[in-house]
């Protein structure tokens, strides 16, 4: 089974400046996706960015961007120009190619303050 | 447009006993799963469903039951609450493709006195 590791229970930054986000996670399988989702005081789950395994260049949604490792198994999320907005629980997750369920696997999530 | 709907968004129940957590989604999403977040923890899945008709377990299963009578509805029961089933439950849905995103719904906070 796979499992999602973040390493880093709580973090902070000032606002406009650059934070990473670790993740980490165990796998045998060679084609996957990778995910970032946010979750804000409101509790709604939303996707920040996505990786494909098989793709090598990083994948990047206007401030965010990761590094993905995929030699090492690592998955950071790098938000730059940080706004009070993106205080939130961050969640890296898991997706298998393969199986029925098609699930996310969550790593138990980074609480991010964006100070003032 | 609505998205995942989930009802009650709080609710608080003694153990033993037992309630259905209304889950529906208006995208005609195949798939369709229940997590829990526990305090400190990422979300676990609890059950899943591919289509109408078909569950199948998921990672912590224990303590609920589903069914996927139509696309729209994935109820979640407890039956027998007891104090660890005290979390926040999510439903989610989506087409099935890996490289998707999940919908979420906005969470149930259900605490077992």
């Amino acid at each position: 089974a796979q499992t999602v590791t973040q390493s880093q229970p709580e973090m902070s930054v000032q606002e406009a400046e650059t934070v990473t986000l670790s993740c980490t996670y165990d796998t045998s399988e060679s084609d996957y996706y990778l995910f970032w989702y946010k979750q804000p005081p409101s509790r709604q789950m939303i996707l920040v960015i996505r990786q494909e395994a098989y793709k090598q260049q990083n994948a990047t949604e206007n401030r965010f961007s990761v590094n993905f490792q995929k030699a090492a198994k690592s998955f950071s999320l790098k938000i730059s120009d940080s706004q009070l907005g993106d205080a939130a629980m961050y969640f890296c997750a898991y997706r298998s190619l393969g199986g029925s369920a098609r699930q996310l696997t969550f790593g138990s999530g980074t609480q991010l303050t964006v100070l003032p | 447009n609505a998205g995942v709907t989930q009802t009650p968004k709080f609710r608080i129940l003694k153990i033993g006993q037992s309630m259905t957590l209304q889950c529906t989604q208006d995208m005609n999403h195949n798939y369709m799963y229940w997590y829990r977040q526990d305090p400190g923890m990422g979300l676990k899945l609890i059950y899943y469903s591919v289509g109408a008709g078909i569950t199948d377990k998921g990672e912590v299963p224990n303590g609920y039951n589903v069914s996927r009578s139509t696309t729209e509805d994935f109820p979640l029961r407890l039956e027998l609450a007891a104090p660890s089933q005290t979390s926040v439950y999510f439903c989610a849905s989506s087409w099935g493709q890996s490289n998707e995103k999940l919908f979420f719904g906005s969470g149930t906070q259900l605490s077992v006195l």
